[in-house]
């Protein structure tokens, strides 16, 4: 069993629509939580980076952690075609330690 | 404006051939790591130096085995070196980079498409 796991969907929605992506996870010493978002035949890119457990908003997307579930989320309200993309969630033990990656779930935002 | 680049962007390998990657840092960036993404997986790492020095290659140790090899010999430009290449070696190869191992913040090159026939 991996340590993060993450639906590899393919997950497709109509345009405006809200995308709720998430991941879990197995050891509970993981403190640090981001989403990175990876275009096709790019590397990744930060898109949200918290701490520990709670919410943090940044535009359209919002990131929950919930510890005590070890349970991760990431919400795209008003997706667009450019939202398009790999989304992968990651996670470290220590500050600026190594990523440990979920398997990354794959979005299309159809016009 | 300078982001983290690797050279060289494709490679085909024949089984048993060496190959060596390259990853350009951003510059001033003291942190360095290396990650190994087989297709439609996530990132696996693989090393991490911090300047000149390979703190942490536990991902070199139990997946590719002793034919992974990764320098920094002065602290900025970093080579990946793989020997005898498998077919399962067949992945991207991503570099990323910080600006010092309190910072968060890891910036990813492109990576290298490695294809071992």
């Amino acid at each position: 069993q991996k340590e993060v796991e993450q639906d590899p969907g393919p997950l497709s929605v109509p345009e405006g629509a809200i995308v709720s992506l998430n991941c879990t996870y197995s050891n509970s010493a993981f403190q640090y939580f981001m989403w990175y978002r990876q275009y096709s035949r790019k590397g990744p890119e930060l898109l949200m980076y918290t701490y520990s457990s709670g919410n943090k908003e940044d535009g359209r997307f919002t990131a929950q952690v919930d510890k005590s579930s070890k349970y991760i989320s990431l919400f795209i309200r008003d997706s667009q075609p450019s939202d398009s993309a790999t989304y992968l969630c990651a996670m470290s033990y220590n500050q600026g330690g190594k990523l440990i990656f979920g398997q990354g779930t794959e979005l299309s935002v159809k016009p | 404006g300078a982001g983290v680049s690797q050279s060289p962007r494709y490679k085909v390998a024949k089984r048993g051939q060496d190959v060596a990657l390259r990853c350009d840092p951003i510059s001033g960036h003291v942190s360095l790591f290396w990650y190994q993404q087989a297709l439609g997986q996530g990132p696996e790492f693989l090393t991490y130096f911090q300047n000149e020095a390979q703190l942490d290659k536990s991902g070199l140790q139990h997946g590719p085995s002793d034919r992974f090899f990764a320098e920094r010999p002065e602290g900025s430009v970093s080579t990946l070196k793989i020997q005898r290449t498998q077919q399962e070696d067949s992945a991207v190869y991503l570099c990323a980079s910080k600006r010092n191992s309190a910072t968060d913040t890891q910036y990813f090159g492109p990576g290298t498409r490695l294809t071992v026939l």
